[in-house]
């Protein structure tokens, strides 16, 4: 079982709008980091400490946060963002990381 | 986009260990921590433990304690996950990154991943 936990999966059409939620009680107090893998590559992530956007990562990737859940928006979702998605955040001693589930995410 | 260079691929009995390397461009981490990731075949990220180079602290998920070590090199800028008593469930692709589980831009470069099949 996992400490975070996201939806296996996550359909929209082109051009409309990807919310990928992600909930654990740590996420009160920790930060939350979101990333994105696509079929045989590296992770590379898209949101830092909460709601940041590394440089080179499209607008259309934010984030929000509401009490325990989390979530990871891509607005006017193209074809090249099926992906999966996982949120990581740290263990409620706040000394060890943890990932959640993953979020299949497929452009229809 | 700089990658963290890994070595390859391993192939392993039940029961023996693994040891993977992880080395920086230019052959330094300064004060980033290093984390080791790991995908079973069609599953999720799972975290397994971090170590900060220049202090040589490590941290291990708790599933792992007693099995996985970190440990660095900082004369060489290399960074070694070594995995004991292994069983087939270890089979994964192994990666390093560059980044702890809460600094400031999180995980922000990635190492190529070593595969490590168990098998007898």
């Amino acid at each position: 079982s996992y400490e975070l936990t996201q939806p296996p999966s996550v359909s929209v059409s082109p051009g409309q709008t990807a919310r990928i939620t992600c909930s654990g009680d740590v996420l009160t107090k920790q930060y939350v980091y979101w990333y994105q893998q696509k079929p045989g590559q590296a992770p590379i992530v898209v949101i830092y400490r909460d709601n940041q956007r590394p440089s080179g990562i499209p607008e259309r990737f934010s984030a929000s946060s509401s009490g325990t859940t989390v979530t990871l928006t891509i607005t006017g979702v193209q074809a090249e963002d099926e992906s999966d998605f996982y949120c990581q955040s740290t263990d409620s001693s706040g000394s060890l990381g943890l990932f959640g589930g993953g979020t299949k995410l497929t452009v229809l | 986009q700089v990658q963290l260079v890994q070595s390859g691929a391993e192939v392993k009995k039940p029961g023996s260990s693994v040891k993977v390397s992880c080395k920086a461009p230019g052959g330094a981490f300064s004060r980033s921590a290093i984390t080791w990731v790991r995908q079973a075949p069609g599953q999720g990220l799972e975290w397994m433990g971090d170590i900060i180079p220049i202090f040589g602290s490590s941290s291990y998920a708790q599933r792992f304690q007693g099995r996985l070590t970190i440990t660095a090199d900082e004369s060489t800028g290399t960074v070694y996950m070594e995995l004991a008593s292994l069983r087939s469930e270890d089979t994964s692709v192994y990666y390093c990154a560059r980044g702890g589980h809460n600094t400031e831009y999180g995980m922000d470069v990635w190492g190529h991943g070593t595969t490590v099949t168990v098998s007898s």
